[in-house]
């Protein structure tokens, strides 16, 4: 079963537009992970923020997540058209260093236009 | 490349027919797991081993489904019997326990379409 919900499940916007995309889960986690699909391809691990930090930065990427309402936010700035793709947001309910099985939500389908 | 693969990358067969998928992790990665994505939905956990012991099954893997792994390097997983609901992506994934990483990296898939 699907640990949580993307919000929103679709975005278009137009190139250099910031995408800011919402995950929420139900379970206390380890570790929540999110990660890029291009269409009919395998996932492609963006970033990982541990239940103890609140905010992570990597490039263009900037992920938050408030444990206390069980939701994450990913934010991509300055988006590029190669940034179409769909986003996943995946909890790992396991322990430090013993990475355990990724519950995955819904996913956002990101548009990205010219 | 160092990456997880997957062979084959697609496969299409008759119901009833068995099929086997294999998956070669990244070097020396001790986890390796197994994904089903069907379209329109985030991949579901089937199972996972360490090394070659098998951890943890989810109830999707129904006894139609068996996975292996072992020598704790490559895993392949047999679908018997396969029915038109066996249809998905099968992703496999692979990680390395006692660092501080728990990143899971991932292969391209196979895609199984069952006629």
């Amino acid at each position: 079963s699907q640990q949580g919900e993307e919000d929103p499940q679709a975005l278009s916007i137009q190139e250099g537009e910031n995408a800011t995309m919402n995950c929420s889960y139900k379970t206390s986690i380890n570790n929540l992970q999110w990660y890029r699909q291009n269409s009919g391809r395998g996932l492609v691990h963006l970033i990982l923020i541990r239940s103890n930090e609140r905010e992570k930065h990597s490039g263009r990427l900037r992920v938050t997540l408030d444990t206390s309402k069980k939701s994450s936010s990913l934010l991509i700035t300055a988006s590029r058209a190669a940034d179409t793709a769909s986003y996943f947001c995946a909890t790992d309910a396991g322990d430090t260093g013993t990475a355990s099985k990724l519950t995955f939500g819904t996913g956002t389908r990101l548009q990205v236009t010219l | 490349d160092t990456g997880v693969s997957q062979d084959p990358r697609h496969k299409i067969t008759k119901r009833g027919q068995n099929v086997t998928f294999r998956c070669d992790p990244i070097s020396e990665h001790n986890r390796l797991y197994w994904y089903r994505q069907t379209l329109g939905q985030g991949p579901e956990f089937l199972t996972y081993f360490q090394n070659e012991a098998q951890l943890e099954k989810s109830r999707l893997l129904s006894d139609r489904f068996s996975a292996e792994r072992p020598k704790g390097s490559f895993s392949t997983l047999e679908i018997q019997r396969t029915e038109q609901g066996d249809s998905a992506m099968y992703l496999c994934a692979s990680s390395l326990t006692g660092t501080s990483s728990d990143t899971q990296y991932f292969g391209p898939g196979t895609r199984l379409t069952v006629l």
